[in-house]
């Protein structure tokens, strides 16, 4: 089967560094890719990796470890509109078309 | 491009009604995704299409829940009969296949159902 683990709530402050991991298990993996959603809001897609290492993208990175089944994402220089759910998603196996997401971390950003 | 369109967006309705949400994914996506949301639950995936042919029924939780895609540019997802339990933000979503990369899919505003 396929399953993906994250905390499910991180709180820190603005200005600080956060870090959000996500182990999954998968029959197949084909990249791992991370959402965003705000309360009241849809998700929407922050990043995505393939291979191993660090993908930047602004404020935004996010890292991958295929050997550990590990990956995290990290955001600098928090905001307060940075507070919401953050997802890891996987695809399902058979590199189908479709996702399974892990159950989200909610993140609260603190003045 | 308007993105995924969903309506209604908010419906209320009682216990035992016919209910039927609608989707218009983005033009020239292939793939279109039904996902159901509760705190309980999280994130969960119901049905998802490829080029309008149902894939993966399998997270319909029960025989009272259907759903189409008659063309490339609309779905519907039906529950017949509503109960309680079924209320929940109801997403839409689409994306188009490639040969690598992420796939993104990209996320309709919700319908934000309460059964009564």
């Amino acid at each position: 089967g396929q399953s993906l683990e994250q905390p499910s709530e991180v709180t820190a402050v603005e200005g600080a560094i956060v870090q959000i991991n996500c182990t999954y298990q998968t029959s197949g993996f084909y990249g791992l890719s991370w959402y965003q959603q705000h309360d009241g809001g849809a998700p929407t897609f922050l990043s995505y990796n393939a291979l191993d290492g660090l993908e930047e993208t602004g404020r935004f990175s996010s890292f991958l470890s295929r050997s550990d089944s590990y990956g995290y994402l990290l955001l600098q220089e928090l905001q307060m509109k940075d507070s919401a759910s953050y997802f890891c998603a996987v695809r399902g196996s058979g590199n189908t078309g479709k996702l399974i997401f892990g159950q989200g971390t909610t993140l609260q950003v603190k003045p | 491009d308007a993105g995924v369109i969903q309506s209604p967006r908010h419906e209320v309705t009682e216990m035992g009604q016919e209910v039927t949400l609608r989707c218009k994914p983005i033009s020239g996506h292939d793939y279109l995704f039904w996902y159901r949301q509760t705190m309980m639950r999280g994130l969960e995936l119901l049905i998802y299409f490829n080029n309008n042919v149902p894939i993966d029924d399998s997270g319909m939780p029960e025989d009272r829940f259907s759903a189409k895609m008659p063309n490339a540019s609309f779905s519907t997802l039906k529950i017949q009969p509503s109960e309680p339990r079924d209320s929940a933000v109801y997403f839409c979503a689409s994306s188009f296949r490639t040969s690598g990369g992420a796939e993104t899919q990209y996320f309709g505003p919700g319908t934000r159902l309460l059964v009564l």
